[in-house]
């Protein structure tokens, strides 16, 4: 079981607007411990989508946006496209563990 | 442009070593921390080590401390993995991922190898 919990699947039409979760609890996301994003499409190495809560990488369109509150954080993504089909990741780090710690995964279908 | 290429997995029997390395290119590779994450087959991601950009700083996942451990050559621009006693829960895709900070314990992984594979099977 995770320490970070993420809906195992979410699904979108093309052009929709989705949201996942990322809840954690006063060790990692509450302590006020950034919240970071990746994508992993099918059969690839994952890639840094959002950093620092809110942040994009150069190259990452402004369809994928973060935020966080309190013990959670989410990942919107505008727009909904084919090529958006991927597995998504949140990570923070946990005071308690010590170190580095991931969502389960949100395996986003595009309908 | 960053490169981290992984290698030295393969089929190994429980209980056995194994040691992974990662060649860096393409950043100061002594101004980063470093991470090994790796993803079992049709699971998630699970953070398996850190090190500081001064190799001053490690740290390990519960599920592996005390069998595993961390080192750079920064010289060679290499991070390793030595990994002992291992076990068929380790089966994985061990990946090699860039720090954002040079403390392990913040931040992010910016950049990602491919991975390597690790089976631990009799």
């Amino acid at each position: 079981q995770s320490v970070l919990t993420q809906p195992p699947s979410v699904s979108g039409a093309p052009g929709q607007r989705v949201t996942i979760s990322c809840t954690g609890s006063s060790s990692n996301i509450g302590a006020g411990y950034d919240v970071h994003w990746y994508q992993q499409l099918p059969g690839t190495a994952p890639k840094l989508l959002i950093y620092g809560n809110r942040n994009r990488p150069s190259g990452v369109p402004d369809r994928f946006s973060g935020s966080k509150s309190g013990t959670s954080a989410s990942l919107a993504i505008t727009g909904l496209q084919a090529e958006d089909e991927a597995d998504y990741y949140c990570q923070s780090y946990d005071s308690s563990l010590s170190g580095a710690v991931f969502g389960g995964g949100t395996q986003l279908t595009v309908l | 442009e960053v490169q981290l290429v992984e290698s030295g997995g393969g089929l190994v029997q429980p209980g056995r070593s194994l040691r992974l390395s990662c060649a860096a290119s393409g950043f100061t590779f002594d101004d980063c921390a470093m991470h090994w994450v790796r993803q079992a087959p049709g699971k998630g991601l699970e953070w398996v080590s850190g090190i500081s950009c001064n190799s001053d700083n490690r740290g390990y996942a519960d599920s592996v401390k005390g069998r595993f451990s961390i080192s750079r050559d920064d010289a060679k621009n290499t991070l390793y993995l030595h990994m002992n006693s291992l076990r068929p829960e380790d089966t994985a895709l061990y990946y090699c991922a860039q720090g954002s900070e040079t403390y392990y314990k913040t931040g992010y992984f910016h950049h990602w190898g491919q991975g390597t594979l690790v089976t631990v099977s009799s």
